[in-house]
């Protein structure tokens, strides 16, 4: 099945800091969205982005189909951009039915 | 609008007990999807539903059944609890196939340990 690798794994930083996190997969896929879990646990849907870029407030996203990777950027981060990002492909039939998730990476926003 | 309601919230089981996880989304849905999140890990889809009547199965059905009666409610059944079902399990829907972009909406969750 498709592999979902995302890196790095961890990532702290300064709040005002940018960051970079990368999501890569194995195969071609219909369907790609990045989630932010909040340390209690929410999930939230920040973006769906099968290709091309998009921007929502100090966050954007850019998928490179082709190249079987997507970014996501956060820039002058805060204390509540805190919690795991996770990067899911969908595969499949039925429009992706089947979401993949990768490892996520864990962000912590030092004050 | 409380968007997805999941209960309970916490639950301790006994090896061989069985429960059912509860599901209601009042956003007239048409998807509803289980997942399971293993400790560091990201979630792995056990059942959807496409509409009320119609079920399949996810990557991780096995030990599972699910039933989808009306559009807002979608219970997850534990059969036989093992040890490997303790995780969190999310409930999640939306008004289209997630392949389309469709905003996904994920209830808070239920942490299960079987001991």
């Amino acid at each position: 099945g498709i592999q979902v690798e995302q890196s790095p794994p961890d990532l702290i930083l300064q709040e005002g800091a940018n960051s970079t996190l990368r999501c890569n997969f194995s195969d071609s896929v219909n369907n790609l969205q990045w989630f932010h879990q909040n340390p209690w646990g929410q999930l939230i849907n920040l973006f769906y982005i099968p290709s091309g870029t998009k921007q929502n407030g100090r966050l954007s996203a850019t998928t490179v189909a082709t190249e079987r990777y997507s970014l996501l950027y956060i820039s002058s981060s805060q204390t509540t951009d805190s919690g795991v990002y996770f990067c899911a492909v969908g595969v499949g039939d039925n429009y992706g039915q089947n979401f993949v998730f990768g490892p996520g990476t864990r962000l912590s926003v030092l004050p | 609008n409380a968007g997805v309601t999941q209960t309970p919230k916490f639950r301790i089981l006994k090896i061989g007990q069985s429960m059912t996880l509860q599901c209601t989304q009042d956003m007239n849905h048409n998807y509803m999807y289980w997942y399971r999140q293993d400790p560091g890990m990201g979630l792995k889809l056990i059942y959807y539903s496409v509409g009320a009547g119609i079920t399949d199965k996810g990557e991780v059905p096995n030990g599972y059944n699910v039933s989808r009666s009306t559009t807002e409610d979608f219970p997850l059944r534990l059969e036989l609890a093992a040890p490997s079902q303790t995780s969190v399990y999310f409930c999640a829907s939306s008004y289209f196939p997630t392949g389309t972009g469709n905003t996904i909406y994920f209830g808070e969750g239920s942490w299960l340990t079987v001991v």
